[in-house]
């Protein structure tokens, strides 16, 4: 079973700051929080991943909270194709043997 | 510097045929892993390879299994075809033993079985 908790469905307005919540209120000290996108009917995209800091790249920035239960991803000026399924995946740091469990995650609408 | 390729793109097939799907890993690393996302779902995981060993696998009969060859290429063989397993193969890749290291997808080979 997924050990995340997103929103199934979130709109955003073109430009504005579109904010992700996802609750993993169960992960362990060893566990990053990673973000996926998927646009319709393509593979996975990666976008950002975090331990306990703060993340930023030039597609998001990741904010954990101090007691890391929880997490929102930024995509700072949505545009529209940021229409996608988000998905928030909590996953040992040990960089070993370890499949990926999705959940249903966010559909997020970005509309015009 | 490439992705993670897929091949083919997509593919159908009869019920009881047998399935070979191919990946080639992100350049630089040595590890795959193999996703099934029937429609509307989010992707399950099938199995992962590592040093041409099977490492890991998730809740899946013995007709899906896999091969990873020396250059760190994998394919995903499925056996005695149902009507469910039509999905989107995902492939992906890593380096093993990178703390926090991330893991790429490729664009994934649709099959439908019919």
């Amino acid at each position: 079973d997924a050990k995340t908790t997103q929103p199934p469905s979130m709109d955003c307005a073109e430009g504005r700051a579109a904010n992700l919540p996802c609750n993993h209120s169960t992960i362990s000290g060893n566990e990053y929080v990673y973000w996926y996108r998927q646009i319709h009917s393509q593979g996975p995209q990666y976008i950002i991943h975090g331990l306990k800091n703060n993340e930023t790249n030039e597609m998001a920035s990741l904010i954990i909270t101090e007691d890391r239960k929880s997490s929102t991803l930024i995509l700072p000026h949505a545009t529209l194709r940021d229409t996608a399924v988000y998905y928030c995946i909590v996953r040992p740091s040990g960089g070993g043997a370890d499949g990926l469990t999705f959940g249903k995650g966010t559909h997020l609408i970005i509309q015009p | 510097d490439a992705g993670v390729t897929q091949s083919p793109t997509h593919l159908i097939k009869t019920r009881g045929q047998q399935v070979t799907l191919r990946c080639s890993p992100k350049s630089g690393h040595d590890t795959v892993s193999w996703y099934q996302q029937a429609l509307g779902q989010g992707p399950q995981f099938i199995f992962q390879y590592y040093e041409e060993e099977e490492r890991q696998r998730g809740n899946f009969p013995d007709r899906f299994s896999g091969h990873q060859f020396p250059n760190y290429s994998s394919e995903l063989n499925v056996n005695a075809l149902l009507l469910g397993d039509s999905a989107l193969y995902l492939c992906a890749s890593s380096l093993r033993g990178v703390t926090g290291n991330t893991i790429y997808f490729g664009e994934g080979s649709w099959l439908t079985v019919v």
